[in-house]
């Protein structure tokens, strides 16, 4: 059971590159969320999506975009990368939205250089 | 907006000692408390949670106690061990509201020197 697999798991960007950070899932959980871990600043929800086509943003949304055309897949997409975007990102879903276990992927490191 | 506070940032008990981590969060609709442990270079994994009509429990050497007239939430972990070094995520949820959103914490590092 692979669980929430994420992709790539370290990238480095230059100063206006655009890229797409992968996330799936094999639980055939509804719920996905994305979030970026700054060191000493916790998690913080980037966007989030409660089914496939149904997507909203959370607290950091600016700079972001995701798409949800299935259940299994939840791909965040950074346009016009800047420093500010150098963080470790982590993708998680649960099959009980806001009272669930959120099981999380392993993280993707990026530097924005 | 929705906020969890956390505290402390860092710390350090000796091997067998109780370590104890608060939480304080700013909605009083949140009813959805889970706690997550992240060991190095990994994701976060759940190792207990409450809901808002449980005011504590117990797993073995973790607890977590709920007060919602205080809004906050504390973990507790006895006789600790070196393996409980990592870091500790607080989270709150409104659950069936209909936000679906967890806000996190700003993270515990837990060392435990044996």
């Amino acid at each position: 059971n692979a669980g929430v697999t994420q992709t790539p798991k370290f990238r480095i960007l230059k100063i206006g590159q655009s890229m797409t950070l992968q996330c799936t899932q094999d639980m055939n959980h509804n719920y996905m969320y994305w979030y970026r871990q700054d060191p000493g600043m916790g998690l913080k929800l980037i966007y989030y999506s409660v089914g496939a086509g149904i997507t909203d943003k959370g607290e950091v949304p600016n700079g972001y975009n995701v798409s949800r055309s299935t259940t299994e897949d939840f791909p965040l997409r950074l346009e016009l990368a800047a420093p500010s975007q150098t963080s470790v990102y982590f993708c998680a879903s649960t099959a009980r939205g806001g009272g669930g276990e959120l099981f999380f992927g392993e993280g993707s490191r990026l530097t924005v250089l | 907006g929705e906020n969890v506070e956390q505290h402390p940032s860092t710390l350090s008990v000796q091997e067998g000692d109780s370590a104890v981590i608060k939480c304080t969060y700013s909605d009083s609709a949140s009813n959805y408390f889970p706690w997550y442990k992240q060991e190095l270079g990994k994701g976060p994994q759940l190792i207990i949670d409450i809901r808002s009509n449980v005011g504590e429990k117990k797993d073995q050497r973790i607890a977590v106690t709920l007060n919602k007239t205080a809004k906050h939430f504390s973990l507790h972990i006895t006789e600790t061990q070196p393996e409980d070094s990592a870091v500790y995520f607080c989270a709150a949820s409104k659950g069936t509201s209909g936000t679906y959103k967890y806000i996190f914490g700003t993270g515990t590092r837990l060392k435990v020197l044996a």
